[in-house]
């Protein structure tokens, strides 16, 4: 069964830009969670996703904002991009279908903010 | 946010020899998780833990859940060169409706041949 794939892996992008992340689960499953890394701050949760619907969020700014379609994939978007936006953004994905479900991560996109 | 404490940050060992994390919280968790990360990459499930004072191993580590369900730990026995890499804890309230991890700072792995 393939893995987590995140699209693309690499970006560079300058302050003030957008940018929007892709995100595939593995098949058959139908949550998705993205998380922020950086140096400073380690892993940070985002938001999750569950059957197109928003199910929870962290504490980030409005500027961060997701979506998830019905085939489970799932994109998030960064408007107005700051310097501090740069980072690894890792998305998981889990079944939600037992209590014992845990969480998968893909390879992540580099963010790069100049 | 709330973190996990994971101390020291870096570890340097022999290859061969045996090493431990511990990974605390102020908060109850219902799920423990370690996760490994290589440069460039997405962290890796090592183990998952599910119940409070669970034993669970997985070839040369082995992790528990601590019984008051705010702590864990992770073991790696006769450490080899690949053990090299970032090991996460990482802690789960409830899964489904709950599913945000909590993640601590990571501890960096060092093994010298």
């Amino acid at each position: 069964k393939a893995g987590v794939t995140q699209t693309p892996r690499y970006l560079i992008k300058t302050r003030g830009q957008q940018v929007t992340l892709s995100c595939s689960p593995i098949s058959g499953h139908r949550s998705v969670s993205w998380y922020q890394q950086t140096p400073g701050q380690g892993l940070q949760f985002l938001f999750e996703y569950f059957s197109e619907t928003q199910r929870n969020k962290g504490n980030f700014p409005g500027r961060f904002s997701g979506r998830q379609f019905s085939n489970s994939r799932s994109e998030m978007n960064v408007s107005t991009l700051e310097l501090g936006d740069s980072a690894l953004y890792l998305c998981a994905s889990f079944p939600d279908g037992t209590l014992r479900d845990t969480q998968y991560f893909g390879p992540g996109t580099r963010l790069t903010v100049l | 946010g709330q973190q996990l404490n994971q101390s020291p940050q870096s570890m340097f060992i022999q290859e061969g020899e045996d090493v431990s994390m511990n990974c605390t919280s102020s908060s109850i968790f219902n799920t423990w998780l370690w996760y490994k990360q290589d440069p460039g990459e997405g962290p890796v499930l090592l183990i998952a833990l599910y119940k409070a004072g669970e034993l669970t191993s997985n070839g040369r580590l082995t992790a528990q859940f601590g019984i008051t369900r705010k702590d864990s730990f992770l073991n790696i026995s006769a450490s080899i060169p690949s053990d090299v890499g970032i090991y996460f804890c990482a802690g789960q309230s409830l899964p489904g409706a709950n599913s945000k991890l909590t993640f601590g700072k990571g501890i960096t792995l060092s093994v010298r041949p």
